[in-house]
């Protein structure tokens, strides 16, 4: 059974911290990795990571994928408060582009 | 561009109600999904298709039927409701390849008390 494990489940910071969210998965097939922020509705999309493409930015946040390690780091600097939300990580399996999804990291940024 | 788009957003019903609901794209999309969000849970796969005319099984399929018979839209059923089925529910469509974007619907909350 595929799995994607996510840690901490849930993070409080001050405003202007760097965090850093944790993902692991154990998949019979994995095509690519992906992290969503969801605030109060739909999963809204950060980034893809694939074997070609292991790393990201963009803006203040980045991520890395550690195929070795079968795991990928989130890394949000200068943390503001519109950043509080709950981070997904999903792994990509390639049948039917079905996704896999860790419970997610809730992350809150207090002034 | 709506991009995807799900109705009913809100609904309550009473244990054994049916619903149905609909998820449409106008992204020319050929897969679609139906996901639940359970607090703690993350999303878990219901049912997807890969093409119109076609559905598939996901993680935990039981009490809900889909169909798509048309491209666009994927309609997801529930024959006779269980307070178990309370959750948000997700829609998402993309492409067709492992490098496309998978893009989501706003969620559809849904009791059944």
């Amino acid at each position: 059974e595929d799995k994607v494990v996510q840690s901490p489940l849930s993070l409080v910071v001050h405003e202007g911290d760097t965090v850093t969210l944790n993902c692991s998965y154990e998949v019979t097939n994995f095509r690519s990795l992906l992290w969503y922020k969801q605030e109060k509705k739909a999963p809204t999309f950060l980034f893809m990571l694939t074997s070609s493409g292991i790393e990201k930015k963009s803006g203040r946040l980045s991520s890395i994928l550690d195929k070795k390690e079968l795991s990928s780091i989130l890394n949000i600097t200068a943390t503001q408060t519109g950043d509080s939300a709950i981070y997904l990580c999903a792994v990509n399996t390639g049948t039917a582009s079905k996704l896999t999804f860790g419970t997610g990291t809730r992350l809150q940024v207090t002034l | 561009n709506a991009g995807v788009t799900q109705t009913p957003k809100f609904r309550v019903l009473k244990t054994g109600q049916s619903m149905t609901l609909l998820c449409a794209q106008d992204m020319n999309h050929e897969y679609m999904y139906w996901y639940r969000q359970d607090p703690g849970m993350g999303l878990r796969l219901i049912h997807y298709s890969v093409g119109e005319g076609t559905t598939a099984k996901g993680e935990v399929p039981d009490g809900y039927n889909v169909s798509r018979l048309k491209k666009q839209n994927f309609l997801l059923g529930l024959e006779s409701a269980a307070p178990s089925q309370t959750s948000v529910y997700f829609c998402a469509s993309t492409g067709g390849w492992s490098g496309n974007t998978i893009y989501f619907g706003e969620g559809s909350w849904l009791t059944v008390v």
